[in-house]
């Protein structure tokens, strides 16, 4: 069982918003504003897609945004494209453990 | 341009071990902590292990600690995983990743397999 929680799989269509979850305790979401996602395509390396809550690395589409309420955070994908079908996963840094955690890891299907 | 290239992988019975490596190039490698993250077939990402830009500070998952050791070679830019007494659920595609609490550039992965 992962240390954050995500759904395991969202879908949405093209155009259309959506948004991805990642929670969490205060161990970690809650207390500390290091929490990145990245989109994994299917067979290639993870790509960091937001960290720190809500910072885009230079590059990344500003169809990409990050927040945080609470104990989650959530990734809000905008203009929704096929291209952006993919698994996504939350990572924080955590006061649990002396290195941060994942989450589970949200499939996403552009129907 | 700026890369992580992973080598070392293989097949591996159960109590064996094995050495991964990293290549680093295109960027001042000394500066920046390094990770090791994997991720087993199918399953979601695990991060391994830390090590701080001048090798003061390494960390290990729980799962791990005792049987694998990172380190890293700043003169030849190079991130390493030695990695003893190796079980079944250490199968994985093992990443190394550049920096600490924010993964922003890994390698493709060099897959691990324990097996009889």
């Amino acid at each position: 069982q992962s240390a954050l929680t995500q759904p395991a799989s969202v879908s949405g269509s093209p155009g259309q918003s959506i948004t991805l979850s990642c929670t969490g305790t205060s161990s970690d979401v809650g207390n500390y504003n290091y929490v990145s996602w990245y989109q994994q395509l299917p067979g290639k390396a993870p790509k960091l897609m937001i960290y720190d809550v809500s910072h885009r690395p230079s590059g990344v589409s500003d169809r990409f945004s990050g927040s945080k309420s609470g104990n989650t955070a959530s990734l809000t994908i905008s203009g929704l494209q096929p291209d952006d079908e993919a698994t996504y996963y939350c990572s924080s840094y955590t006061r649990s453990s002396t290195l941060g955690v994942f989450g589970g890891g949200t499939k996403l299907t552009v129907l | 341009e700026v890369q992580l290239v992973e080598s070392g992988g293989g097949l591996v019975k159960p109590g064996g071990s094995l050495r991964l490596s990293c290549a680093a190039s295109g960027f001042t490698f000394s500066s920046h902590t390094m990770n090791w993250v994997r991720q087993s077939p199918g399953k979601g990402l695990e991060w391994v292990a830390s090590i701080s830009g001048t090798s003061s500070y390494v960390f290990y998952a729980d799962s791990v600690r005792g049987r694998f050791s990172i380190s890293r070679d700043n003169a030849n830019n190079s991130l390493h995983l030695q990695m003893n007494s190796l079980r079944g659920e250490d199968t994985a595609v093992y990443y190394c990743a550049r920096d600490a609490l924010l993964f922003d550039l890994w390698g493709r992965g060099t897959l691990v397999t324990v097996s009889s």
